[in-house]
């Protein structure tokens, strides 16, 4: 069985801060996605990473994945109110999906 | 474009009741799937397609039945709802990537059993 940790469960951080938050598995995935999803709403696709040590950014946001394609993280840089919400990760294997329990970010002004 | 739709967004079910959650998405992809997403549970695979008439189970199929007839429409049917269907499920199509897919979902349908 695939699984997919994620840490912190929850973080309340001040604007203007930075936070990481880390999504680990035993298993090595074919790609791995991050999600952020708001209440009453879907999950909004951040990035897909695909390639082991592969970074991307996308504004304030870097992603990277383990070289060993088993682990990934989100780090933000100067965190505004408006990244608030629930962090997802979500592993792909093959024609399968398993998805992290999710990191619930809250950002203070 | 639309992208993924789900109908309704809210239901009410008494036990035993049996409804069709509906599915739609104009991206032209061929992967398309469901899940339930439960508080501390995360969201859990129920069932997916990876083109017109090719259905698989995921994780937690029981209660639960889908078919593939056109490219666009995933529904998904409870056949005789239960209190512990009581979810918020979410419809999501994906896009065929190097060794697997990138997926885009749906708004969700709240769903309460009682």
């Amino acid at each position: 069985t695939q699984l997919l940790e994620q840490s912190p469960q929850f973080l309340s951080i001040q604007e203007g801060e930075n936070l990481t938050v880390y999504c680990n598995s035993s298993s090595v995935f074919s790609s791995l996605q991050w999600y952020r999803q708001e209440p009453g709403e879907g999950p909004v696709l951040l990035v897909t990473v695909v390639t082991g040590g592969e970074v991307k950014k996308l504004k304030r946001l870097t992603f990277q994945f383990g070289d060993a394609r088993k682990d990934s993280s989100l780090h933000i840089t100067a965190a505004q109110p408006g990244d608030t919400g629930l962090y997802l990760c979500a592993g792909n294997y093959g024609q399968n999906f398993v998805f992290g329990p999710g990191t619930r970010l809250s950002v203070l002004p | 474009n639309a992208g993924v739709t789900q109908t309704p967004k809210f239901q009410v079910l008494k036990t035993g009741q049996s409804m069709t959650l509906q599915c739609a998405q104009d991206m032209n992809h061929e992967y398309m799937s469901w899940y339930r997403q439960d508080p501390g549970m995360g969201l859990r695979l129920i069932h997916y397609s990876v083109g017109a008439g090719i259905t698989d189970q995921g994780e937690v199929p029981n209660g639960y039945n889908v078919s593939r007839s056109t490219t666009e429409d995933f529904p998904l049917r409870l056949l005789s709802a239960a209190p512990s269907q009581t979810s918020v499920y979410f419809c999501a199509s994906g896009r065929a990537l190097l060794g697997g897919y990138e997926q885009y979902f749906g708004p969700g349908t709240r769903l309460t059993v009682t």
